[in-house]
């Protein structure tokens, strides 16, 4: 099991530029979420998944859209990328069982935009 | 608005010492709560979760212990080694089980 992988690791972007952040998990879990983490502001939740084909948006979703077109996949987007959006970016999945849910996180996507 | 505070900020203690790292949340109305442990430049590593009907969980020499009702959770680690320097982050996650929120973590260093 790969567990939660991220594509890309790194990513360096012009102000106004697009890009899509890939994350895949292998667990067949339920949910998935994607994550921004700054310093000083901690991690804070951008959308999430419940299932395919459904999105919702978390605490700071303005600038990013998502998709969830396959069970194992969950895209980030950045239509028109401003500074403010430099971060690291994590993905994570959690499954649904007994009443459980526990989030398991990829290892981030470092994104620069200048 | 849930809001989760971890302190300290940061601790640094000699290899061998019990320690214990501190977690409050303002809504006691969580679903569970989730420990994480964090290195520099990596993602997060699930330690320990808790659900609200529990008072803690042990894995190895790690205890989390829940107190719903005044809105606490703690990290108990024993005999602290230097691999266990790195950042330690507790969540909270909402009722509705779709949000986690996090706290701003504990950056623990222990010297050899």
């Amino acid at each position: 099991n790969a567990g939660v992988t991220q594509t890309p690791k790194f990513r360096v972007l012009k102000t106004g530029q697009s890009m899509t952040l890939l994350c895949a998990q292998d667990m067949n879990h339920e949910y998935m979420y994607w994550y921004r983490q700054d310093p000083g502001m901690g991690l804070r939740l951008i959308h999430y998944s419940v299932g395919e084909g459904t999105t919702a948006k978390g605490e700071v979703p303005d600038g990013y859209n998502v998709s969830r077109l396959k069970k194992q996949n969950f895209l980030l987007g950045l239509e028109s990328a401003a500074p403010s959006q430099t971060s690291v970016y994590f993905c994570a999945s959690s499954y649904v069982r007994g009443g459980r849910i526990e989030q398991f996180f990829g290892p981030g996507t470092r994104l620069t935009v200048l | 608005k849930q809001e989760v505070t971890q302190i300290p900020a940061a601790l640094s203690v000699p290899e061998g010492e019990n320690l214990v790292l501190n977690c409050s949340f303002t809504d006691s109305a969580i679903y569970n709560l989730q420990w994480f442990r964090q290195d520099p430049g990596k993602g997060l590593t699930s330690l320990l979760l808790i659900q609200s009907s529990q008072r803690e969980q042990t894995s190895g020499r790690l205890n989390a212990s829940l107190d719903k009702s005044s809105g606490r959770s703690t990290l108990y680690i024993a005999a602290s080694q230097p691999g266990d320097s790195a950042t330690y982050l507790c969540a909270a996650m909402n009722n509705a089980g779709n949000m986690l929120t996090f706290g701003g973590g504990t950056r623990l260093m222990v010297k050899p």
